[in-house]
């Protein structure tokens, strides 16, 4: 099992960019996860997606943070317009049922 | 209010050594407690759950951990540490069948040759 896939595993950016991070699941988990992890605020879960339908966004900062996940194997998460405070470490995780996670290997994001 | 707390932001072993990292949660909910190891530049990795039963659980890589209610722990322990576990450790709390968890800020481990 090739577990979580994340692409890319370091972006840098300049401010105003557009920043579309990439997951792949494990094939077969019906559940999907994006956390964001800062020094300041440790990991945050920002989107929860459900047999590829969005169950609770309520963390995803603000509006300049979208999801999808089009099909069950594959989910973006898209920064538009991104901004220096939006730097972190970005982790995709997926899960066959509750209580049980399994997290990428995360991207790196710059945004300069 | 739930909270996780790691209340060792750093922690320094020698290679040999037996180590224990500290985690108190606040809850409302019976808590499902949960340690996951992060090495540098990867995910996070499960190292053990508790959901019920034995309040003693083992893990992966040696690791285990005790559940005292009475204390609102769950610290993780291992016997003799290894240069490869120098890592950071995340102490996560959640209800059954969850999907959110709220974590700990994490402890990070360093190992000395």
């Amino acid at each position: 099992d090739a577990g979580v896939i994340q692409s890319p595993r370091h972006e840098v950016t300049e401010m105003g960019q557009e920043v579309t991070l990439r997951c792949k699941p494990i094939s077969g988990h019906n559940s999907l996860f994006w956390y964001r992890q800062t020094m300041m605020r440790g990991l945050e879960l920002l989107i929860y997606f459900n047999n590829n339908v969005p169950i609770d966004d309520s963390g995803m900062p603000e509006d300049r943070f979208s999801a999808k996940m089009p099909n069950a194997s594959f989910s973006t998460l898209k920064i538009q317009p991104s901004e220096p405070r939006d730097s972190a470490v970005y982790f995709c995780a997926s899960s066959p049922g509750p209580n049980t996670q399994y997290f990428g290997p995360g991207t790196r994001l710059t945004v300069l | 209010a739930q909270s996780v707390t790691q209340p060792d932001i750093h922690i320094t072993v020698s290679e040999g050594a037996s180590l224990e990292l500290r985690c108190n949660y606040s809850y409302g909910a019976t808590p499902y407690l949960f340690w996951y190891v992060q090495s540098p530049g990867q995910g996070l990795q499960l190292l053990l759950k508790y959901f019920s039963g034995d309040t003693l659980v083992q893990g992966i890589k040696g690791f285990e951990a005790e559940f005292k209610r009475s204390q609102s722990s769950f610290n993780l322990r291992k016997p003799s540490v290894h240069w490869s576990d120098a890592a950071e450790y995340f102490c996560a709390v959640g209800a059954k069948g969850t999907y959110k968890y709220i974590f700990g800020t994490g402890t990070r481990l360093k190992v000395l040759a």
